[in-house]
């Protein structure tokens, strides 16, 4: 298996724009789970999903920030509009079970 | 207050020496979990804990579960165990994870 996919690994935007970042879980695991890492708050829970429906989204830090899972094999986490506190490294986890979790490799994400 | 609490947050070590990093956490968890983070890289999933010991190559992880603490210990150090140590414990049934702050560790040769 190729593990959790994510695209693209690095993003350098403007502030004010879009920014949608990508995420391809494990075939099979029905947990998906975005995080989000900076240098002062270390890694933080966004949102999660189970059998692609969001269970908990207390995380997104404000209404800038949305995310889909529209099949068992996509989701996306959409940033609209970007601002320069949102530069951070990006993370999506998949789990088939409720504790071991399963990281994809980040999308660095630069908001200038 | 961090539910999830480490350290130390930075650690120094010669090329085989032991290395522990402790965990501590203040929620009820159905398991605990150790994660590595090269720099530049990704996270790997070290060891998944709900009771006793773990081993894997040089890498033991414990934990206590009545006094709420896990120890990750690192015998006979390496350069290439320099990284980002990471506890996370799962507190709810949704297997949700709540992170400690992470243990820099840095073996010299």
């Amino acid at each position: 298996d190729a593990g959790v996919i994510q695209s693209p690994r690095h993003e350098v935007t403007e502030m004010g724009q879009e920014v949608t970042l990508r995420c391809k879980p494990i075939s099979g695991h029905d947990y998906l789970f975005w995080y989000r890492q900076t240098m002062m708050r270390g890694l933080e829970l966004l949102i999660y999903f189970n059998n692609n429906v969001p269970i908990d989204d207390s995380g997104m830090p404000e209404d800038r920030f949305s995310a889909k899972m529209p099949n068992a094999s996509f989701s996306t986490l959409k940033i609209q509009p970007s601002e320069p506190r949102d530069s951070a490294v990006y993370f999506c986890a998949s789990s088939s079970t409720r504790n071991e979790q399963f990281f994809g490799p980040g999308t660095r994400l630069t908001v200038l | 207050k961090n539910e999830v609490e480490q350290s130390p947050q930075n650690l120094t070590a010669q090329e085989g020496e032991f290395i522990t990093i402790n965990c501590s956490y203040s929620v009820g968890i159905s398991a605990l979990h150790w994660l590595q983070q090269h720099p530049g890289g990704g996270i790997v999933s070290l060891f998944m804990l709900s009771s006793g010991k773990k081993k894997h190559g040089r890498l033991i992880a414990t934990i206590n579960i009545q006094e709420k603490h896990s120890s990750l210990h690192i015998t006979a150090s390496h350069p290439r165990d320099s990284a980002v140590y990471i506890c996370a414990v799962s507190a709810d049934s949704w297997g949700k994870f709540q992170f400690g702050a992470g243990t820099q560790v840095v073996v010299t040769p």
